[in-house]
């Protein structure tokens, strides 16, 4: 069966320093690939996608992610964060080979203190 | 643009109660989807339309709830009777393009506290 896994549920971080925030999904044929941000009270938003070509993506804020089709990954990452990228992190795929339904993993909160 | 929105924001009930929300997708969208989203949990699909018809149902619990589209645009997801482990955050999202989903645009939720 499809499934998204998240491993850190909690990443705290330092303001100015790097976070990796990282996603594994089962092995599927083909996949698309999504990060979804969600600030508190609000929902969801698109921080970037991957759903062909170049395996290193760039969005929105500074973050990118890069997907490793051998070892079924789509880490999130970011240089340098800010206090205000203080939120919740969904990683979500459409495994293709079972239609085209978003399939999400549980989450990784990330804290940013100063 | 307009987002997708959600009314109402917060509600709570108490078990065996039935409750309603109500979406109205970005303009022009002509897919949507309910999700639950439960405390420390990532979104689960309940379901989702094309347009006023049916795509996926698999995981709506057929027994207590139920959801329409008659006109192809807002649409309201109803639960009855609640039950506590119905307790969650229920997102709808819209999305441009036909069957095959690319990027989803969520709405702010609605928070049901089932007591």
């Amino acid at each position: 069966a499809q499934s998204v896994t998240q491993l850190d549920s909690q990443v705290p971080v330092f303001e100015e320093a790097p976070v990796e925030l990282r996603c594994n999904y089962s092995s599927s044929v083909s996949v698309y690939l999504f990060w979804y941000v969600q600030y508190p009270n609000q929902g969801l938003q698109l921080l970037l996608k991957y759903l062909s070509g170049s395996t290193l993506v760039k969005g929105i804020n500074g973050f990118e992610a890069e997907f490793n089709k051998s070892q079924t990954s789509f880490h999130l990452r970011k240089p340098s964060v800010h206090i205000s990228d203080t939120a919740e992190y969904f990683c979500a795929v459409i495994f293709m080979e079972y239609g085209n339904k978003l399939v999400f993993g549980a989450g990784t909160i990330l804290r940013v203190k100063s | 643009e307009a987002g997708v929105a959600q009314s109402p924001r917060y509600k709570i009930i108490e078990k065996r109660q039935s409750v309603a929300f109500w979406c109205n997708p970005i303009s022009g969208h002509a897919t949507l989807y309910w999700y639950q989203q439960i405390l420390g949990q990532g979104p689960k699909l309940l379901i989702q339309f094309q347009n006023n018809g049916v795509v996926d149902d698999s995981q709506l619990p057929k027994d207590r709830f139920s959801a329409e589209r008659l006109k192809g645009v807002d649409s309201t997801l109803k639960i009855q009777p609640a039950k506590l482990e119905d307790s969650a955050v229920y997102l709808c999202a819209s999305c441009p393009t036909g069957v095959r989903s690319d990027t989803q645009y969520f709405g702010p939720g609605t928070r049901l506290t089932v007591l």
